[in-house]
């Protein structure tokens, strides 16, 4: 069974920096990309940043690129995520999940089959 | 890119069914997966390629597609049904960004 396990979260002032991970057991973990997705107070879900599974291609959301960096250790079987400049819109419940795809002659598609149960982060003075 | 849309919210009694619809002018290129989130706890994948479950969903559980229009549809509702559920796919163009749907509440009257 897969397990996702975030750690990281806290208080934050705006503009500061934050580094969150992602313990993960069950997988063979270097064969999947894995995906960090937020969550705002009282919100939807939102997709943030996704990295291959030998961490040689990401991908982010306009609202964190050049802000967020993932990246991941495949030996230590952890996802990461760099977060600086830290906005008070940055607070949210952050996911990271494990991520299936495949291509059709027409398109490709990503989707999550496991989840952690998250970390709270909260960017406040 | 494109949205999805959900309806913020749907209410049915006990044994009746639910049916959640999210529409996207691209769904009909494009394959869509559910998720359904109780309070406090992580999403957790409910429908995946429209239409199939995971193991160990309910088979109560099934999606279907119909031009721009996808819809989670819910059999025989239960109390613990009660969740958010939220719909997922991808640009048109490129894998990423992942898109959600706004998500809708379903209440169980």
């Amino acid at each position: 069974e897969v397990h996702l396990l975030e750690s990281g979260g806290g208080l934050v002032q705006p503009g500061g920096s934050l580094r969150l991970s992602c313990a993960a057991s069950g997988l063979t973990f270097s064969t999947y990309a894995m995906t960090w997705v937020r969550q705002g107070p009282g919100k939807g879900l939102e997709w943030v940043s996704t990295i291959s599974g030998r961490g040689g291609s990401t991908y982010y959301a306009d609202s964190v690129k050049g802000r967020f960096t993932i990246s991941r250790n495949n030996s230590k079987k952890t996802l990461l995520l760099q977060m600086n400049s830290l906005r008070a819109e940055d607070t949210a419940v952050y996911y990271c999940a494990k991520e299936l795809g495949y291509c059709t002659s027409i398109s490709c598609f990503r989707y999550f089959d496991s989840w952690g149960q998250g970390t709270l982060v909260t960017v406040s003075s | 890119s494109y949205e999805l849309t959900q309806p913020p919210s749907v209410s049915v009694s006990p044994g009746q069914t639910a049916r959640i619809t999210c529409s996207g002018d691209a769904l009909p290129n494009q394959h869509a997966f559910w998720y359904q989130q109780k309070p406090g706890q992580a999403p957790v994948l409910v429908i995946y390629k429209d239409s199939e479950r995971p193991s160990g969903i309910p088979e109560r559980f099934s999606g279907s597609s119909s031009g721009t229009t996808v819809t989670l549809t819910i059999s025989g509702v239960q109390a613990g049904d009660e969740a958010d559920y939220y719909c997922q796919s991808t640009d048109t163009i490129d894998p990423y960004p992942v898109l959600f749907g706004g998500g809708t509440k379903l209440t169980v009257l």
